[in-house]
């Protein structure tokens, strides 16, 4: 059961896009589409912003995109922020009917 | 509106056991699969069990499995983890939330904290 890898880090510019790279393996992300994309504020829960690699629940801006080719999962943010200066976190299912999460990426709004 | 309320983390020895609950409202609790996260400081996500809306079937992470009992009462709308054979890196905020391929709702989190 691995983490899924994300970059510790990632950063841009208000109005800029940015985007957020989860990379696993064809028993995890590459064999399922139930990628989810999760945001962290300090001190908060997460929320839910992309589920299923590109489904969005209500209420999340058309901002927050994702998609998915082969083993590598992105989260794309458009037009940035100050307020999505956050932690983004991937999830995917994995074999054996367990969960599998990413290590986290910084997203700095400069 | 849907709530998810931890409770029943604190300060525990090594070796120890702690029971968390989680109090769901808002919705049809008996519809859902529930799952247990949990965070330790500074560190990222964790995912450690889910359970069916029946409380069939229920899965675990390797780093938890055969320490950690996931469980439910749907009378009463709740979610428990009976953690045992607490260890220091199990010093965490436990999170349940709704699902288990994704997570729509999440509740405030309780930390746990395994020290002597």
């Amino acid at each position: 059961q691995s983490a899924l890898t994300q970059p510790p880090s990632a950063s841009g510019s208000p109005g800029q896009s940015v985007t957020i790279s989860c990379t696993g393996t064809s028993s995890d992300v590459g064999g399922y589409n139930y990628v989810s994309w999760y945001q962290q504020h300090p001190g908060k829960a997460p929320k839910l912003l992309i589920y299923e690699v590109s489904k969005r629940p209500s209420g999340v801006p058309d901002r927050f995109s994702g998609s998915k080719s082969g083993n590598t999962a992105s989260l794309t943010v458009s037009g940035l922020q100050g307020e999505d200066e956050a932690d983004y976190y991937c999830s995917s299912n994995a074999g054996s009917n367990i969960v599998v999460f990413g290590g986290g990426t910084k997203l700095t709004v400069l | 509106q849907v709530q998810l309320v931890e409770s029943g983390g604190g300060l525990v020895k090594p070796g120890g056991s702690l029971r968390l609950s989680c109090a769901a409202s808002g919705f049809t609790f008996s519809d859902y699969y529930m799952s247990w996260i949990r965070q330790a400081p500074g560190k990222g996500l964790e995912w450690l069990s889910y359970m069916s809306s029946s409380g069939s079937s229920k899965y675990y992470a390797d780093s938890v499995k055969g320490r950690f009992t996931i469980s439910r009462d749907n009378a009463k709308n709740s979610l428990y983890l009976q953690m045992d054979s607490l260890r220091a890196e199990d010093t965490a905020v436990y999170y349940c939330a709704r699902g288990y391929r994704s997570l729509l709702y999440w509740g405030q989190g309780t930390l746990v904290t395994v020290s002597s």
